[in-house]
């Protein structure tokens, strides 16, 4: 019954290596999204997907890549990750690119 | 650029009593929507209330209801009876409804705690 899923829900690694994090909804919605939270709880949006379109591209490393194998999933990789990329990631999703965001439970990446 | 401002880092209320945590925004926008979310401390945000700009009727869903004063471009939320689960982050938020940008600015939060 999870609207918005992700997995893992907490990932530790070291600084230099590449991880993923995968998203799904079924919501049936078009429009995907992925933020990240910082130490001091502040969201930024980093990415948004509409049907399956790259459609916000926030100014963030090009070691982040989005993939959106379809509409129901966004999947993020994250290569050679440092240590200022630990914080949570959020994927949300919403009906249309108006409409209300349906956040998933996070994943709270660690990098040591 | 939007902008949203919390000014309130922290607050705290006794259980039943009635609390207000303020947002103001920044924007030339005229159509927009305005959210509140909540951040318990499981984690997860959800979704509290939505205001859109052009109805001049606050938003209420249940015990939350809203001040929204576009002129001011003031969005505050007033929870009611507060409850010990309303303990969490609040994040005010904006988007903008123009062509082509319909991204969600968060302010910095409110942490609230709810006091038996």
């Amino acid at each position: 019954d999870t609207a918005v899923s992700q997995t893992p829900k907490y990932l530790v690694t070291q600084m230099g290596n590449d991880k993923s994090i995968k998203c799904e909804q079924n919501l049936g919605h078009d429009t995907m999204y992925w933020y990240k939270q910082d130490s001091k709880k502040f969201l930024k949006i980093m990415f948004s997907y509409n049907n399956k379109e790259l459609i916000i591209n926030e100014t963030v490393p090009n070691r982040f890549s989005p993939k959106s194998p379809d509409k129901a999933h966004l999947n993020l990789h994250i290569n050679s990750l440092e240590l200022g990329d630990s914080a949570v990631y959020f994927c949300a999703s919403s009906q249309a690119l108006w409409g209300e965001q349906y956040f998933g439970p996070g994943t709270r990446l660690t990098v040591t | 650029a939007q902008t949203v401002t919390q000014s309130q880092p922290e607050m705290s209320v006794q259980e039943a009593e009635t609390v207000t945590l303020s947002c103001t925004y920044d924007t030339s926008e005229n159509n927009y929507y305005l959210f509140w979310y909540k951040q318990p401390p499981s984690r997860q945000m959800i979704l509290v209330i939505r205001q859109e700009a052009y109805k001049q009727q606050n938003a209420t869903e249940n015990r939350f209801s809203v001040n929204f004063q576009k002129a001011a471009k003031s969005f505050s939320l007033k929870i009611s009876d507060s409850q010990l689960g309303d303990t969490a982050m609040y994040f005010c938020a904006f988007m903008p409804l123009g062509a082509g940008s319909y991204q969600l600015t968060f302010g910095k939060g409110t942490k609230l705690s709810v006091i038996p």
